[in-house]
């Protein structure tokens, strides 16, 4: 069976830091990757998509960048950390074109 | 044109009733639509789904209701239960590339 795994699961990270958080999904090959952006109370915001390996899509322009080194493995990244990038990330994939998404659980960054 | 709206943002729904969220796009190209429950720390999980050649798809106590003229389309929960109580998103997906609504947090009272 196919699982997604999301790293770590909290994190709080000074105002200037460096950012690494990771996605990996086990049991398929080439899937579509996804990171989300959620703030506290609110929507979901596609920040970056994925469709193969070194293939990436920003949606949002901001401090953060995504990178794809391998096929199962979605990286979010950040040279300097902003108060704003506070949120609840999550990573997701797509196993089929109309069977929606699975989310992994999460990371909650606080910026402080 | 990528937008998609949703209402209420909270709802509370006595235990047992039908609790109702509704949502409308403007995009005529969506053509899958997933609703996703979230509860508090965890990631969206998929609810049920529908295609707009379809009126109607029923899982259990969840309905989904679609109105391709009006470009509408809505979850009703039957039978709303304490457990129900979390955020759920509507959604519209186009070339694999999911759009959310703004969410609907629902709470149900014994």
């Amino acid at each position: 069976s196919q699982t997604i795994h999301q790293w770590p699961a909290t994190l709080v990270q000074p105002v200037g830091s460096p950012l690494s958080l990771e996605c990996t999904v086990e049991g398929t090959s080439n899937p579509n990757l996804y990171w989300y952006r959620q703030a506290a109370g609110r929507g979901l915001q596609l920040l970056f998509y994925s469709v193969g390996i070194g293939q990436i899509s920003s949606e949002v322009p901001q401090n953060l960048s995504a990178s794809r080194p391998q096929d199962r493995q979605f990286i979010l990244s950040s040279k300097k950390l902003l108060l704003s990038d506070s949120g609840f990330y999550l990573c997701a994939w797509e196993r089929d074109r109309f069977y929606g998404y699975t989310f992994g659980s999460g990371t909650r960054l606080t910026v402080v | 044109q990528q937008q998609v709206k949703q209402s209420p943002q909270s709802l509370i729904v006595q235990k047992g009733g039908i609790s109702i969220i509704n949502c409308a796009y403007e995009n005529t190209a969506f053509d899958y639509f997933p609703w996703y429950q979230q509860f508090p720390g965890k990631g969206p999980a998929l609810l049920i789904a529908i295609r707009p050649d379809v009126s109607e798809k029923k899982e259990g106590r969840f309905t989904i209701s679609f109105n391709k003229s009006a470009k509408q389309f809505s979850l009703h929960i039957m039978d709303s239960q304490p457990g129900d109580s979390a955020t759920y998103f509507c959604a519209a997906s186009l070339l694999s590339k999911i759009i959310f609504g703004s969410g609907t947090r629902l709470s149900i009272r014994p």
